[in-house]
């Protein structure tokens, strides 16, 4: 069965550093997405996209997060500088089009020192 | 923004009996509702959705109800096995989300006992 698979599985990494989360979508979706879920809390929509561009975002998504679709196959959401607070399971998830459930990866454990 | 609710963090009920878990939501807007499962350094899991023009919708031993008019939704789990043991997620999405952003509950997590 097609599945979500992201990479790293844990990431640590120095505050202020760059970190890229990266995932393969389900080939036939369209529609991909980041979400987080800081320990202890719920799982929060970060950023949508669709057709090669954000489709929308949350306000946690601020100029310090990017998002990329490379190629036909990867879908990397980039953190520029990362901050304590950006500790975090960030999850992507993708689904075909229209009206659907989404998929998730397993997620990446992002932790910042 | 508490738009999804599960006011029941944890829930404990014996191998064979049933598993109600509900949710209640505030944001008359949402139409289509999903519940996701998740196991510890796993990523949710779908198990079962329903749109608003439904009110019920089963699959196997999962049964969602939705009851518009009181914004709450429960999932049904019979018989519930061990197996069942996880963290169970509402989610909602809404017409004018049009992108399908998904807005979570807390979440509840079931202990299924022998």
């Amino acid at each position: 069965e097609p599945e979500v698979t992201q990479t790293p599985s844990h990431q640590v990494t120095q505050m202020g550093q760059e970190v890229i989360l990266r995932c393969v979508p389900i080939s036939n979706h369209l529609y991909f997405y980041w979400y987080r879920q800081i320990l202890g809390q719920k799982v929060e929509f970060l950023v949508s996209f669709y057709n090669n561009e954000i489709s929308e975002k949350s306000e946690i998504f601020d100029d310090q997060f990017s998002v990329e679709r490379p190629d036909g196959s990867n879908f990397t959401l980039k953190i520029r500088s990362t901050k304590l607070e950006d500790s975090a399971m960030y999850f992507c998830a993708s689904r075909t089009g229209g009206f659907g459930e989404q998929y998730f990866g397993p997620g990446t454990r992002l932790t910042v020192t | 923004d508490q738009q999804v609710k599960q006011n029941s963090p944890s829930l404990s009920v014996q191998e064979g009996r049933i598993s109600i878990l509900n949710c209640d939501y505030t944001n008359s807007m949402f139409d289509y509702f999903l519940w996701y499962k998740k196991y510890p350094a796993e990523g949710p899991t779908f198990l079962i959705s329903i749109s608003s023009i439904k009110d019920k919708n089963e699959d196997g031993r999962f049964t969602v109800f939705l009851n518009k008019s009181a914004k709450h939704l429960s999932l049904h789990i019979v018989p519930s096995q061990p197996g069942d043991s996880a963290v169970y997620f509402c989610a909602a999405s809404g017409a004018t989300d049009s992108w399908g952003k998904l807005q979570f509950g807390a979440g509840t997590q079931v202990v299924v006992t022998p």
